[in-house]
């Protein structure tokens, strides 16, 4: 199994510009999730995803959209970068809540994106 | 508010030292508490996950332990080695708060020769 694998790894984009990060599982998993780390901050949550069709808001949503039409895939979407999105994002998935004591979440390697 | 805090912030150990780090929290309700090691330029990985019930969980070189009354926890690594350099991050999932974990912003430990 690959687990999670995220794409691209490095990006710098242009203020106003848009991009899709995306995020692939091979374990069947039906939770998925998207993380922004900033520097000296604990990881955020963006979205999250409780199976395919279902996608809901974590606590910094504004300004990226999410989709989920295959238990596989997560991709995220930024339609107009602005410089306050500069971070590391991780996507990550586990098989059940990632909140029970009996599960653990899994994470990509992340994606460092730029915004200038 | 829900929280957790970790400290110290950063550390340096010779290779071979033993070393304690700690988590306060205060996410209330709670259900379990994760330590995870993350690798420069990588993503977290788990190293152990505690419930309420559980005082002592070893993994290897690393034992955490959980005092929920008190809300604190703390990972000890043992016998330190170069590989062991990483950021260790608490997290504690918030029950019913839409599959909400907090994480704690991590303690950077580097093990030096």
């Amino acid at each position: 199994n690959a687990g999670v694998t995220q794409t691209p790894k490095f990006r710098i984009l242009k203020i106003g510009q848009s991009m899709t990060l995306q995020c692939t599982q091979d374990m069947n998993h039906n939770y998925m999730y998207w993380y922004r780390q900033d520097p000296g901050m604990g990881l955020k949550l963006i979205y999250y995803s409780v199976g395919a069709g279902i996608t809901d808001k974590g606590e910094v949503p504004n300004g990226y959209n999410v989709s989920r039409s295959t238990t596989e895939d997560f991709p995220l979407r930024l339609e107009l970068a602005a410089p306050s999105q500069t971070s590391v994002y991780f996507c990550a998935s586990s098989y059940l809540s990632g909140q029970g004591p009996n599960t653990e979440a899994f994470f990509g390697q992340g994606t460092r994106l730029t915004v200038v | 508010k829900n929280q957790v805090e970790q400290s110290p912030q950063s550390l340096i150990i010779l290779e071979g030292k033993n070393c304690t780090l700690q988590c306060n929290y205060t996410v209330s309700p709670f259900s379990n508490l994760r330590w995870y090691k993350q690798d420069t330029g990588r993503g977290p990985v788990s190293l152990t996950i505690m419930t309420f019930s559980e005082n002592t969980k070893s993994n290897g070189r690393y034992t955490a332990t959980l005092d929920a009354d008190t809300k604190q926890s703390s990972l000890h690594i043992t016998a330190s080695q170069l590989s062991d350099s990483a950021s260790y991050i608490c997290v504690v999932p918030m029950l019913g708060g839409g599959n909400k974990l907090t994480f704690g912003t991590g303690t950077q430990l580097k093990v030096e020769l």
